[in-house]
């Protein structure tokens, strides 16, 4: 079963925009992560947030948690091409097991 | 260090065809895992181990044998290959469990099954 879905699936947009994504999951977490999947490689993990973080920076990312609404963006500022890949978000169905949502992907325009 | 590595790259097998993909770290996780990406879609879990020697089944763990004899090593089994076992396989690995720390992945085996 899919916890996590992330919205939109896809997007394009110009270089220095920022880009936002959101991630929708069913059950209660403890974490719940974000991976970048850059086309035909293996996924690069970019940034956890634990359930009782609102809110999480790492450089150009910046990561929301909404338990409420069981919901979770990350916004990339300023984007580059080289940004230009897949992000996938994954929440936790138990300490062992990663459940990893379809994906969204994004086109940085030069 | 290497990090996480898969071979082969790419397997073309027939319909009933058995092989093993490999799958080795060099940082000492006690946990790995295999995954399998369909076109358009995120990983599913296939396998996980938590050590050497204890294995545990994921999502989708039918036609695939794992085994962990030792901590670096964790290779998938595919018995009797389907049509609909082709896909992309990811291993990756953790310090400890993946739900609190980031896992590190392999480059992948694109596997075509015909």
């Amino acid at each position: 079963s899919q916890q996590g879905e992330e919205d939109p699936q896809a997007l394009s947009i110009q270089e220095g925009e920022n880009a936002t994504m959101n991630c929708s999951y069913k059950t209660s977490i403890n974490n719940l992560q974000w991976y970048r999947q850059n086309s035909g490689r293996g996924l690069v993990h970019l940034i956890l947030i634990r359930s009782n973080e609102r809110e999480k920076h790492s450089g150009r990312l910046r990561v929301t948690l909404d338990t409420s609404k069981k919901s979770s963006s990350l916004l990339i500022t300023a984007s580059r091409a080289a940004d230009t890949a897949s992000y996938f978000c994954a929440t936790d169905d138990s300490s062992y097991k990663l459940i990893f949502g379809s994906g969204t992907r994004l086109l940085v325009r030069p | 260090n290497a990090g996480v590595t898969q071979t082969p790259k790419f397997q073309v097998l027939k319909t009933g065809q058995s092989m093993t993909l490999q799958c080795a770290q060099d940082m000492n996780h006690e946990y790995m895992s295999w995954y399998r990406q369909d076109p358009g879609m995120g990983l599913r879990l296939i396998h996980y181990s938590v050590g050497a020697g204890i294995t545990d089944q994921g999502e989708v763990p039918n036609g695939y044998n794992v085994s962990r004899s030792t901590t670096e090593d964790f290779p998938l089994r595919l018995l009797s290959a389907a049509p609909s076992q082709t896909s992309v396989y990811f291993c990756a690995s953790t310090r400890l469990a993946p739900s609190s720390h980031e896992q590190y992945f392999g480059p992948g085996t694109r596997l075509t099954v015909t």
